[in-house]
């Protein structure tokens, strides 16, 4: 069974900072995806990565399959980023395995 | 085009009850997979279906079941409801099994008094 750890586990910062948070597994994978949770429930899907990096607007992530280690990026953090960002991998017969998030505030 | 739609969005049941969760996925997709969230336990994987059969299981006990009709939609059911089942339960789809892509729900809040 994979286990995934998620650092920091919660994470305060000013507007316009640079965040990164980071993602460590256990065992080989088949795709890696960062979630964006906000309070009420809703999850989107914001990167499913198999290999190097990908951006889209402000938010980058990257993966090191040697490394078993993913990160994800926000450049010029806004306070609407605030939310929980959560980690998850997939690969086996146990569909997708999560990280327990990190719990991001930006202040304006 | 329509997102993954779950219903009901809340529900308050007793002890011992059971429940039936509901879950139709992004038209085209034929891959749907059961999530329970708690604050304590995080996010875990129920069980996943394509094409009408389960393919995965996580590790819950057999009063957690779960099954898809023809047309892709899915449907979960508790027996025998307990405290400790109160949680928010997600759905997500996705056009192939392991193909990713993932489209989740918004979640049907269970709460067991």
């Amino acid at each position: 069974k994979n286990e995934v750890e998620q650092s920091p586990q919660n994470l305060t910062a000013q507007e316009g900072e640079f965040i990164t948070i980071n993602c460590s597994y256990s065992v080989g994978i088949s795709a890696l995806h960062w979630l964006q949770q906000h309070p009420g429930g809703g999850i989107v899907s914001l990167f499913m990565l198999s290999s190097g990096k990908k951006k889209h607007g402000r938010l980058i992530a990257t993966i090191n399959i040697q490394e078993k280690h993913s990160s994800l990026h926000i450049t010029a953090s806004h306070p609407r980023d605030s939310a929980v960002y959560i980690c998850a991998v997939e690969g086996g017969a146990d569909g997708l395995t999560f990280g327990k998030g990190t719990h991001l505030i930006i202040q304006p | 085009k329509a997102g993954v739609t779950q219903t009901p969005r809340y529900l308050i049941k007793t002890r011992g009850q059971q429940v039936t969760l509901s879950c139709s996925p992004i038209s085209g997709h034929r891959s749907v997979s059961w999530y329970q969230q708690t604050p304590g336990q995080g996010l875990q994987f129920l069980f996943e279906y394509f094409s009408e059969t389960q393919r995965n299981k996580g590790n819950f006990p057999g009063r957690f079941s779960g099954r898809q009709f023809s047309n892709s939609r899915s449907e979960m059911n508790v027996s025998t409801l307990e405290l400790g089942d109160s949680a928010l339960y997600l759905c997500a789809s996705t056009p192939l099994q392991g193909l990713g892509g993932y489209t989740f729900g918004s979640g049907t809040r269970l709460t067991v008094v």
